[in-house]
């Protein structure tokens, strides 16, 4: 059964502190994209890699997040130093970039900044 | 102005109840056309897939497309408590997709 794996499941850490969160995209698929979800904001795209390169981060707050494909199974995505206003549901998810996108979640990291 | 608007809800029905969940868009150039279902403390799932103006079924799933109006609706007929759930409409814009902020919705037995 394929699927986007995501760890950890759940993050409290505390102001200042770095996090990491890892995904690891469904064997095959070429691009992974990272969305934030708050109850506020709803879903927002923070960035996608296509092929492990990074198309678009502009959703990201570029002092602070920085997302990386180390190889073809491991996207990670890092706040340096987080901040309560970082708290979120932080979904990743992968498609196989047809052009047509049909995006494959994983179950999130709940992070908590406190 | 948000590209893609949604109601939030909550919106609860009886079992068995048809519900209607809409949402509007503003780009008249999207194309693709996307309704997730999201359960709690899970990741949205694809639900329907729509490309251009009209409707699609899929079992108790109808999802329409009216491009005129930049309209987006899911028609769920003999609601079960097992749709429970959130729902999110998406479009495409690029790559990436374009999410609503989603409608909850509860149905009960």
């Amino acid at each position: 059964d394929a699927r986007v794996t995501q760890t950890p499941r759940h993050k409290v850490t505390e102001m200042g502190q770095e996090v990491t969160m890892r995904c690891q995209p469904i064997l095959g698929h070429n691009t992974v994209f990272w969305y934030r979800q708050t109850m506020m904001q709803g879903l927002e795209l923070l960035a996608y890699f296509r092929n492990r390169a990074p198309l678009d981060d502009s959703g990201m707050p570029k002092d602070r997040f920085s997302a990386e494909m180390p190889d073809a199974t491991l996207a990670t995505l890092k706040i340096q130093p987080s901040e309560p206003r970082d708290s979120a549901v932080y979904f990743c998810a992968s498609a196989l970039g047809t052009g047509n996108e049909k995006l494959f979640f994983g179950s999130g990291t709940q992070l908590s900044v406190l | 102005q948000k590209e893609v608007e949604q109601d939030p809800g909550p919106l609860s029905v009886p079992e068995g109840a048809i519900v209607s969940l809409n949402c509007t868009y503003s780009n008249s150039a999207f194309q693709y056309f996307m309704w997730y279902r999201q359960y709690s403390r899970k990741g949205p799932e694809l639900l329907m897939y729509t490309y251009s103006s009209g409707n699609k079924e899929d079992g108790r799933f109808t999802a329409q497309v009216d491009k005129s109006s930049k309209y987006i609706s899911l028609f769920i007929r003999d609601s079960q408590p097992s749709d429970s759930a959130t729902y999110l409409c998406a479009t495409q814009a690029g790559t990436a997709l374009i999410f609503g902020k989603g409608t909850t919705l509860s149905v009960s037995s």
